[in-house]
C-alpha cells in the first residue's frame, strides 16, 4: 500500500508556466518534506513542514512556495518554472519524536519537464 | 556542516559476491544514518536506519553498520543479486537539525 503519494508522476510545462506538485501521505506524519534532485546529484531540500510551520532553506529561490492545507497534503507550486528548473521532485514524510527514531518516507517523485 | 561522501561513485561486481558500499561523514554528532536505495527515474527508498546509539542494523542480505569515530557507515550486501542493481545513498541526520544530508550515492551494477 502506498503510503507516500506523488502526483502526476510526470509534468510537462511550458517555461514560465505555472505548475502545482502535489504530495499526500497515509502515515499520519507531522512532518513534510520538498527534495529537488538533479540528474547524478543526491537531493536537495527545498523546505518543509513542522506540522503548520513552514521552513524554507536559505537558498531555495523565491519561484518556489509550498502549501500544507492539512496533515495529510502538502503541495509544491513553482511560479514561473524555468529550464533549470527540470528535475524530479521527492516528497517525504517522518513522524518528529525526539525520544524514537526518526526515519523519512519518500514518494515515488514527479519528474518535471521543462519546455 | 555536515559533509557526506560515497566514493566509488560507481561499482561492478559479479552476481553472488557479497560487496561494500562505503559511507563518510565529517560531523560524528549524528542523530541518525539512513541508507536508501534509488532505481532509475524513481523515489528513494528506505533500506535501513542506524541510531547514533547502535553499531549495526540488518535486513535480510543487508547490513549496516556506523562508526561515529571514523566518520564512516557501511552498507554490506551479502550473495549479490540482479536486482540489487540501483544507486545506493546514504544520509546522515544531526542533532538539533531534522534535516537529511545526503551523500551523492554510488551506483552499483550486478552483472549475471
Amino acid at each position: 500500500d502506498a503510503m507516500v503519494i506523488q502526483n502526476p508522476r510526470y509534468q510537462v510545462t511550458q517555461f514560465g508556466k505555472p505548475v502545482t506538485l502535489s504530495c499526500s501521505q497515509t502515515l499520519n506524519h507531522n512532518v513534510m518534506y520538498w527534495y529537488q534532485q538533479k540528474s547524478s546529484q543526491a537531493p536537495k531540500l527545498l523546505f518543509h513542514y513542522y506540522d503548520k510551520d513552514f521552513n524554507n532553506e536559505a537558498d531555495t529561490p523565491d519561484n518556489f512556495q509550498s502549501r500544507r492545507p492539512n496533515t495529510s497534503f502538502c503541495f509544491l507550486d513553482i511560479r514561473s518554472p524555468g529550464l533549470g528548473d527540470a528535475a524530479m521532485y521527492l516528497c517525504a514524510t517522518s513522524r518528529d519524536e525526539w525520544s524514537r527514531r526518526v526515519e523519512q518516507f519518500f514518494g515515488p517523485g514527479t519528474r518535471l519537464t521543462v519546455l | 556542516k555536515q559533509e557526506v561522501t560515497q566514493i566509488p561513485a560507481a561499482l561492478s561486481v559479479p552476481e553472488g559476491e557479497n560487496l561494500v558500499l562505503n559511507c563518510s561523514f565529517t560531523d560524528s554528532a549524528i542523530y541518525n544514518l539512513q541508507w536508501f536505495r534509488q532505481d532509475p527515474g524513481k523515489g528513494l527508498t528506505s533500506l535501513l536506519l542506524i541510531q547514533s546509539s547502535q553499531r549495526e542494523q540488518t535486513s535480510g542480505r543487508l547490513n549496516a553498520s556506523l562508526d561515529k569515530s571514523s566518520g564512516r557507515s557501511t552498507l554490506y550486501i551479502a550473495a549479490s543479486q540482479p536486482g540489487d542493481s540501483a544507486t545506493y545513498l546514504c544520509a546522515a541526520t544531526n542533532f538539533g537539525n531534522e534535516k537529511l544530508t545526503f551523500g551523492t550515492g554510488t551506483r552499483l551494477t550486478i552483472i549475471p
